[in-house]
This record gives structure tokens, C-alpha cells and sequence, in this order.
């Protein structure tokens, strides 16, 4: 079944630890997106990917980089974890579509599980 | 950029009731709005979603009213129901093309409660 996994669900890591939150799709989707989530609060986007080798930041700064070497697999490193960073993390992805014959583009993004972050 | 703003942030209903989310945008090139619930613990998914072609959307309970003139977009609940309890998030996309395509910017999420 096409869908979005996170390894691992639940990490709880000491400071300064160098740390990798993996994502992979297998929805055939070339655009994939990292948010930043604390409990029931906004999504920030920190990083998003077009396709392979491809890579921007996004809108919330983040010491997080991410590599897009396969376009099924989109993963987040901390080189090294700070409390700050303590949140829910959560991958998504999309394939966007301009709407035929109405017009308009459709980009539904489908969301990953999340990795809830704890750094002590 | 985007800018998405969403009112308000807490909304507390009784079964039964209509439910109103409301979001303006600033970018007048966004041309698709779409809307996520995301249940406590789950992850966001899509409810409904709406074009900039179109001034409204129903599906069941469900609808969107979209204004571009005045670069607003609602979310109308009715007969609400304590499953609907849950956050929800409005979001808009910019035109296609250059770096901005696929991207969404949310706004910053409703509480809603359902109070059986």
C-alpha cells in the first residue's frame, strides 16, 4: 500500500548528540517537505525537496539538513541535538497537479506518522 | 511569501451545532486551499479542498466558501459531531512555477471541541 513512513516514531537523545530522522515514501511523489510541530499547534516548514538533488530551506530556520539522494527517501539529520529542538517532526510529500478541465492546481500533501523528538 | 492567518484559535461547539474556521491569505497568486484535520496523536490529512475557479465546495457536512476578492476562505461544519473534535489547519498554495510550486503555507491551526 502507497504511504509515508518514519523511523523512529519516539526518540529521546542527550544533548549534543548527532541524530537522523528517516523518511520514505512510496507514493511515486517527487516533492517532499519536513515540518516542525509542536502539540496541536502550527505547521513551520523547515525543509522541502523538488526531486533528487534537489533542496531548499524553508520558511522556519532550522540547524536540521536534509539530502534527497533517492527520490523515495527524504531524511533529516542534527549534527548535534539541542533541548531547543525537542518537537514533533513530520514528513510529507506531494505531487502536484494542475486540475483539468477546472483549472487551478491541486497539491494535496500526504503526511507521514512523525517522529516526536525529546532532546534531554 | 504566503502569509495565512486563522480565526480563532479555540472553538467549542455542542453536538449538533455549526462549526465556522475562517483564513485570509496575502498572496494573490495562491489558487488552491485546501483543509486538514489532524486528530489528537494521528497525523494531518486532507478534509477538503478548494480552487481558485470555484466559490464553494460541499461534501456532506463539509463545505468551503472561498472570496478571492477579498482573499478569504471558510470552513463551515454543520451538525457537528464529537468525532469532528480534532485541530484543524487551513492552507494555501502559490501559482505554479519557480521555487514556490507545491509548497503550502498553514495557518496556525483551530481547536475544536465537540461537546456531546
Amino acid at each position: 500500500e502507497a504511504d509515508i513512513y518514519q523511523t523512529p516514531r519516539y526518540l529521546v537523545i542527550g544533548t549534543g548528540k548527532k541524530i537522523t530522522l528517516e523518511c520514505s515514501q512510496t507514493m511515486g511523489h517527487d516533492k517532499m517537505y519536513w515540518y516542525q510541530q509542536d502539540p496541536g499547534m502550527e505547521l513551520h516548514l523547515i525543509h522541502y525537496s523538488y526531486g533528487v538533488n534537489s533542496t531548499e530551506k524553508g520558511d522556519l530556520s532550522s540547524e536540521s539538513t536534509v539530502s534527497r539522494i533517492r527520490t523515495e527517501h527524504f531524511p533529516l539529520t542534527l549534527e548535534s541535538a539541542r533541548p531547543s529542538h525537542t518537537s514533533q517532526y513530520l514528513c510529507a510529500s506531494s505531487d502536484p497537479k494542475w486540475g483539468v478541465p477546472s483549472g487551478g492546481v491541486h497539491n494535496e500533501q500526504f503526511f507521514g506518522p512523525g517522529t516526536r523528538l525529546t532532546v534531554l | 511569501g504566503e502569509n495565512v492567518e486563522q480565526h480563532p484559535s479555540t472553538l467549542s461547539v455542542q453536538e449538533g451545532d455549526s462549526a465556522v474556521i475562517k483564513c485570509t491569505y496575502s498572496d494573490s497568486a495562491s489558487n488552491y486551499f485546501p483543509w486538514y484535520k489532524q486528530e489528537l496523536g494521528k497525523r494531518p490529512q486532507l478534509i477538503i479542498d478548494i480552487r481558485s475557479n470555484v466559490g464553494e465546495k460541499k461534501d456532506q457536512r463539509i463545505a468551503v466558501t472561498l472570496n478571492k476578492t477579498a482573499k478569504h476562505f471558510s470552513l463551515h461544519i454543520t451538525e457537528t459531531q464529537p468525532e469532528d473534535s480534532a485541530v484543524y489547519f487551513c492552507a494555501a498554495s502559490p501559482n505554479a512555477g519557480g521555487t514556490s510550486y507545491g509548497k503550502l503555507t498553514f495557518g496556525q491551526g483551530t481547536i475544536l471541541t465537540v461537546h456531546p
